[in-house]
């Protein structure tokens, strides 16, 4: 098992670009999560599925859309790139929300 | 609001000590509360989960405890070494999240270990 995979692994963006990044897991959970971690601020949650079809907003949404078309399949996007999303941004899931597996992570810079 | 405290910020200690982590939440209504390990530029990985009910739970030289009422959990690492130097990160689901399953997280504490 690959567990959680994050695509891709570094990205720089200019403002005002737009970029998809993609999380999959192949341990047929139910509720994936896509946090934030910055200095000083620690992990903080961006939006959340609780299933196929299912989305929600967390501690941190605006700037970011998510789709969950596929139950292993989570997409986080970032229409219009501000420098205030330059983060490292982690994908997680859980089996019906319990201990939470967690991806290598995603490095964004936006100059 | 919960929030979850993790003193000290930092902590470095010599190989072969044993020792402990601290981690605070302001709201006891919790569904239970999980430890992770972040080493530098990499992901979280799940070391010990401890649910609501539980008092502590224990893999290999780690030892979490759990005392609801006070809003404390300690995480300790018997016999420390080198390899487990990392930042140590608690994070606690609360009991009315529904079954969303939603974490709030401490800051970490960053630990060294010199041989």
């Amino acid at each position: 098992n690959a567990g959680v995979t994050q695509t891709p692994k570094f990205r720089v963006l200019k403002t005002g670009q737009s970029m998809t990044l993609l999380c999959a897991q192949d341990m047929n959970h139910e509720y994936m999560y896509w946090y934030r971690q910055d200095p000083g601020m620690g992990l903080r949650l961006i939006h959340y599925s609780v299933g196929e079809g299912t989305t929600a907003k967390g501690e941190v949404p605006d700037g970011y859309n998510v789709s969950r078309l596929k139950k292993q399949n989570f997409l986080l996007g970032l229409e219009s790139a501000a420098p205030s999303q330059t983060s490292v941004y982690f994908c997680a899931s859980s089996y019906l929300g319990n201990e939470q597996y967690f991806g290598p992570g995603t490095r964004l810079t936006v100059t | 609001k919960q929030e979850v405290t993790q003193i000290p910020a930092a902590l470095s200690v010599p190989e072969g000590e044993n020792l402990v982590l601290n981690c605070s939440f302001t709201d006891s209504a919790i569904y239970n509360l999980q430890w992770f390990r972040q080493d530098p530029g990499k992901g979280l990985t799940s070391l010990l989960l401890i649910q609501s009910s539980q008092r502590e739970q224990t893999s290999g030289r780690l030892n979490a405890s759990l005392d609801k009422s006070s809003g404390r959990s300690t995480l300790y690492i018997a016999a420390s070494q080198p390899g487990d130097s990392a930042t140590y990160l608690c994070a606690v689901r609360l009991s009315g999240s529904g079954n969303t399953g939603k974490l709030i997280f401490g800051q970490g504490t960053t630990l060294q270990v010199k041989p």
